[in-house]
């Protein structure tokens, strides 16, 4: 089992739709948590980042984290057609500067 | 603007050839990583280092080797490239002491062994 589990999709939604992507971790250590989005045919740019519990917010997205649970979520608002990329969760423990990479889930968002 | 780099973009090879990727960044960060990333599999670690002359291997490190004699560059050698090593690799880099663990990636080598 990976560290960390996230579901490749695709997943398809319309414009406007309120998107809900998600990660799972098994590593209670980890303390740090971050969304990567990668465009096709790019390198991953860091989206959100988190530390420890709760949520951040950053224009029309959410980063939620529940280490009870060991859930990470991102949420996207309003979503467009730009959005359309792969998402990529991370988290690390600290320290070593070397994150735990999901595998990314793809998102198309059609108009 | 600081950024990192990797060059080449595109490269075709042969099988049992040797290959070198490079990576270069102007922000200064002492930490820089390769990573390889495939369909089912993410992004894979490779190689990384810390600083000027300080190597480590990652989870996929057989058949690769980096070597840091400045802050600013991480080649990455393919020392007889095999078709197992088709895939796109990526570069990053981060800084210590700042947001913990966060990276910053380059755009990208899509390297093909025939």
């Amino acid at each position: 089992q990976k560290e960390v589990e996230q579901d490749p999709g695709p997943l398809s939604v319309p414009e406007g739709a309120i998107v809900s992507l998600n990660c799972t971790y098994s590593n209670s250590a980890f303390q740090y948590f971050m969304w990567y989005r990668q465009y096709s045919r790019k390198g991953p740019e860091l989206l959100m980042y988190t530390y420890s519990s709760g949520n951040k917010e950053d224009g029309r997205f959410t980063a939620q984290v529940d280490k009870s649970s060991k859930y990470i979520s991102l949420f996207i608002r309003d979503s467009q057609p730009s959005d359309s990329a792969t998402y990529l969760c991370a988290t690390a423990s600290g320290g070593s500067y070397i994150p735990t990479f999901g595998r990314g889930t793809s998102l198309i968002v059609h108009p | 603007d600081a950024e990192i780099t990797q060059s080449p973009r595109h490269k075709i090879t042969e099988t049992g050839r040797q290959v070198t990727l490079a990576c270069h960044q102007t922000w200064n960060h002492n930490n820089m990583f390769w990573y390889r990333q495939d369909l089912g599999h993410g992004l894979r670690l490779i190689h990384y280092s810390y600083g000027v002359q300080d190597t480590n291997k990652g989870e996929v490190s057989d058949g690769y080797s980096v070597s840091r004699s400045n802050t600013e560059d991480l080649p990455l050698t393919l020392e007889s490239a095999a078709s197992s090593q088709t895939s796109v690799y990526f570069c990053a880099s981060s800084p210590e002491g700042g947001s913990t663990d966060t990276q910053y990636f380059g755009p990208g080598t899509r390297l093909t062994v025939l």
